[in-house]
Formats: C-alpha cells, sequence, structure tokens
C-alpha cells in the first residue's frame, strides 16, 4: 500500500527565516511526486511535479527535490503570503491513476 | 484557473435525505476526480472517471455513487447520507491521468 508521510505537522517562521518542509513516502514504482499549496476554504493549487531522484523545481521561493525515498520543499526567504498549507502526493507506475495524499504542513510566517 | 466549478459550494442537510454534488469543467479533461478531505486524514479518492460513462472505485467508495454522462460533468451521488460524510469533497480534472492534478473550490457538506 501506497504511503506518504509529511512532516511537521505544523511550521512557524519569521519573515525571512528559510526551512525545509518533509515529504516521505514508499510506493510501488514512483510514476511522480506532486506538491500542492492550500489556503483556508480553497482547493489545492499545483505547485510541482518530480519524477526521478536527483530532480530539483524551483518557483519563486520554493524549490522541490526528490530522493528514492523522500522530498522537500525548501523555502527562502519566506513572506507572509506563503503561509498555507503544503500537501504532497504521490502517484504510482502501478495500478489506476490514484494520488495518494499526505495529510500535510500547515506553514505559518510570521511578519 | 482550471475552469472547474462545484455545486453547492455549502450544504447542510440530514441523515438519510439524498445528496447530489456537481462538478463542471470547461478544459475538456478527460479524467475527473472526487475526493473527500478530512482533518487528519488528507485527500482520499472517492471515485474517478477515465472518460464519459467510465467509472471506477477509488479507496472510500461505500455509500457513494458517481455518473458522468458528459465530458463536462460528473456528480457525485449519497444515497443516503450520513453523519460520517460530513467532509469537504473536492473534484480534480486530469488530461491524460497521469499528470497533475488540478482541483476545484470545494463543496463543503454537513450531514445531521
Amino acid at each position: 500500500e501506497d504511503q506518504v508521510t509529511q512532516s511537521p505537522e505544523a511550521l512557524r517562521l519569521q519573515e525571512g527565516e528559510s526551512s525545509s518542509l518533509n515529504c516521505s513516502y514508499t510506493v510501488s514504482g514512483l510514476r511522480g511526486l506532486f506538491w500542492y499549496r492550500q489556503d483556508p476554504g480553497k482547493g489545492p493549487e499545483f505547485l510541482f511535479t518530480l519524477y526521478s531522484a536527483g530532480e530539483e523545481k524551483e518557483k519563486e521561493r520554493l524549490k522541490a527535490t526528490l530522493t528514492k525515498k523522500e522530498s522537500f520543499l525548501h523555502i527562502t526567504a519566506p513572506k507572509p503570503e506563503d503561509s498555507a498549507t503544503y500537501l504532497c502526493a504521490v502517484q504510482a507506475y502501478f495500478g489506476n491513476e490514484k494520488l495518494t495524499f499526505g495529510t500535510g504542513t500547515r506553514l505559518t510566517i510570521i511578519p | 484557473d482550471a475552469g472547474i466549478t462545484q455545486s453547492p459550494r455549502h450544504k447542510v442537510t440530514e441523515t438519510g435525505t439524498p445528496v447530489t454534488l456537481r462538478c463542471h469543467q470547461t478544459e475538456n479533461h478527460r479524467y475527473m476526480y472526487w475526493y473527500r478531505q478530512d482533518p487528519g486524514h488528507g485527500l482520499r479518492l472517492i471515485h474517478y472517471s477515465y472518460g464519459v460513462k467510465d467509472t471506477d472505485k477509488g479507496e472510500v467508495s461505500d455509500g457513494y455513487s458517481v455518473s458522468r454522462s458528459k465530458t463536462e460533468d460528473f456528480l457525485l451521488t449519497l444515497e443516503s447520507a450520513t453523519s460520517s460524510q460530513t467532509s469537504v469533497y473536492f473534484c480534480a480534472i486530469d488530461g491524460t491521468g497521469y499528470n497533475e492534478q488540478f482541483f476545484g473550490p470545494g463543496t463543503r457538506l454537513t450531514v445531521l
């Protein structure tokens, strides 16, 4: 059974204080790992897809990296508007097109 | 904006009543999904569709049924709502089934 574990559950940072969010996964053949951002009362917003170990993708202050067992979402010099819940999901090669999601990390950036 | 709308956005109903949620897309994507999101569980797949009249079950499909008679619409029905189905329901779309999914704004359902 595919599993995704995100840590920490919640993280409070001062504005400008860089940090990383972790997504550990077990999957029977990784097709893709996805990062989403979710604001309160809204649907998840797609950020990145990573396909193979060693791959990195960047968007503004966010950088996602992937190893064979985990992914990190690095946040550099965050701003208050980066406050949100960040979700990680995996899709396996074998089986249907299902995404397995973690429970997310709730990030708060304090001005 | 991924061109997805959900209706209603909020609904309060009573145990035992039927409820239908609608997802509408303007992107002509083949794949459509229904998820529920609950504290401590993350997003869980209920049902999905890979074409008109082609649907399959997800991991939490008991108590739910779906229909897709047109590419743009995917309906989720709770035949007899229970309090355990109180949740936020999200629809998602995907062009190929193997790419990123784009989510709608959600429907908050409360079953009393």
